[in-house]
Order: structure tokens, then C-alpha cells, then sequence
């Protein structure tokens, strides 16, 4: 069965500093990979699709299959990034996605 | 994305009653998800429906039920709510391709007490 792994549950960063957030994921054949945004009490949204290669908000994310990893970095946080995060991944048919526990990224002065 | 809207935002009900939250979208996308999210368990999948009429359970159905009689709407029924279903839920859609992602509404915060 598909799993996705967020091991951390909170990343605490400085103003500046690089971010990256872990994904790692099981599964066998070929996934698509997404992740998700979600600002205080608000919905999630789209952030990026692995198979886009876009960078979005200055995040990028590289699919690297050897490792089943999908990692989420930005060079320099922003305070507007602080926000809960999730990997999510979509296998098979019915474009159902299976997602990860999340990390919640604090950015502080 | 006004297109997928959630009602009501906010809920509390009593253990035992029947409950509906209510999910309609404008896009006409064939896909229809209901999930719920829990600190420590992220979003879990409770029902998913791929057309009308065509439902399917998720990871955790156990106290659920939906129906699909038109595409746009999704409503989920909560038979005899309990207090381990306080929970945030959210609905989202999403058009076949399993590349495009999903659009998620803006969350149903259900208390039960």
C-alpha cells in the first residue's frame, strides 16, 4: 500500500535561513507528487505538482525516485511562510491522494 | 476558489444526532472527496466518489455515509455522531487526470459534544 512520510512534525527556522521540508514516500510504480498548503485557518492549496517542475513562492521540489523522496526547499524563508505543509501522493487510478501527517513551518525574526 | 464551497463552516451537535455537512462545486469535475483532518493524522480519506451515483470508501467510512445524485454536490451524513468524529472536514474535487490535484473547500470545523 502507498504511504507518505512527513517526519517532522514542526520545522522552527530563522528569517533567511533555507527550508527543507522531508517527503519521503512507498510505493511501487509510478506516483505523481504534490504539496500542499495550509495557512492558519484557512484551506489547503495546491503548492506545487511534481510533474510541473515549477517553482512557486520562491519552493521548489525534485522528485527523486532512488531515494522515494519528494522534498520541499525554499533558499530564504519569508514570515508568510509559516504554515502547515503536506506531501501528498496520487498512485493508481481515481486520482485519489494519499497524504502525509504534515509539518508545521514556523518562521521567526 | 469560490468554486467548491462548504456548509456550514462551523458545526456543534449533540452524540447521537444525524448530521449533514454539505459540499457543492461548480467546475464539474467527475471527482469528489471527503476527508477529514486530525492533529497527528493529517487528512485521512473518509468516502471519495469518482461520477454520480458512484461512491467508494475511503481509509476511515466506519459512522459515514454520502450520496451522489447530481455531480456537484458531495454531502457527507454523519448517521449517530460521536465524539471521536470532532474533526475538520474538507471536501474537494478534482478532474480525472490524477496529475492536475486536488481543490479543496474551506473546511467544516464539527464539534461533538
Amino acid at each position: 500500500a502507498q504511504r507518505v512520510t512527513q517526519p517532522e512534525k514542526l520545522l522552527s527556522v530563522f528569517k533567511g535561513a533555507p527550508v527543507e521540508l522531508k517527503c519521503n514516500y512507498s510505493y511501487s510504480g509510478s506516483p505523481e507528487l504534490f504539496w500542499y498548503v495550509q495557512y492558519s485557518r484557512q484551506r489547503l492549496q495546491l503548492l506545487l505538482r511534481h510533474i510541473s517542475r515549477e517553482s512557486i513562492k520562491g519552493f521548489t521540489a525534485d522528485l527523486n525516485k532512488g531515494e522515494t523522496s519528494f522534498h520541499l526547499k525554499k533558499p530564504f524563508a519569508q514570515e508568510e511562510d509559516s504554515a502547515m505543509y503536506y506531501c501528498a501522493l496520487s498512485t493508481g487510478t481515481a486520482s485519489k491522494l494519499t497524504f502525509g501527517t504534515g509539518t508545521r513551518l514556523q518562521v521567526t525574526l | 476558489d469560490a468554486g467548491i464551497t462548504q456548509s456550514p463552516r462551523y458545526k456543534i451537535t449533540e452524540t447521537g444526532r444525524q448530521v449533514t455537512l454539505m459540499c457543492h462545486q461548480t467546475w464539474s469535475h467527475s471527482y469528489m472527496f471527503w476527508y477529514r483532518q486530525d492533529l497527528g493524522h493529517g487528512l485521512r480519506l473518509i468516502y471519495y466518489s469518482a461520477a454520480a451515483d458512484i461512491t467508494d470508501k475511503g481509509e476511515v467510512p466506519d459512522g459515514y455515509v454520502v450520496s451522489r445524485s447530481k455531480t456537484e454536490n458531495f454531502p457527507l451524513t454523519l448517521e449517530s455522531a460521536t465524539r471521536s468524529q470532532t474533526s475538520v472536514y474538507f471536501c474537494a474535487s478534482s478532474p480525472p487526470d490524477r496529475g492536475s490535484g486536488y481543490t479543496f473547500g474551506s473546511g467544516t470545523r464539527l464539534t461533538v459534544v
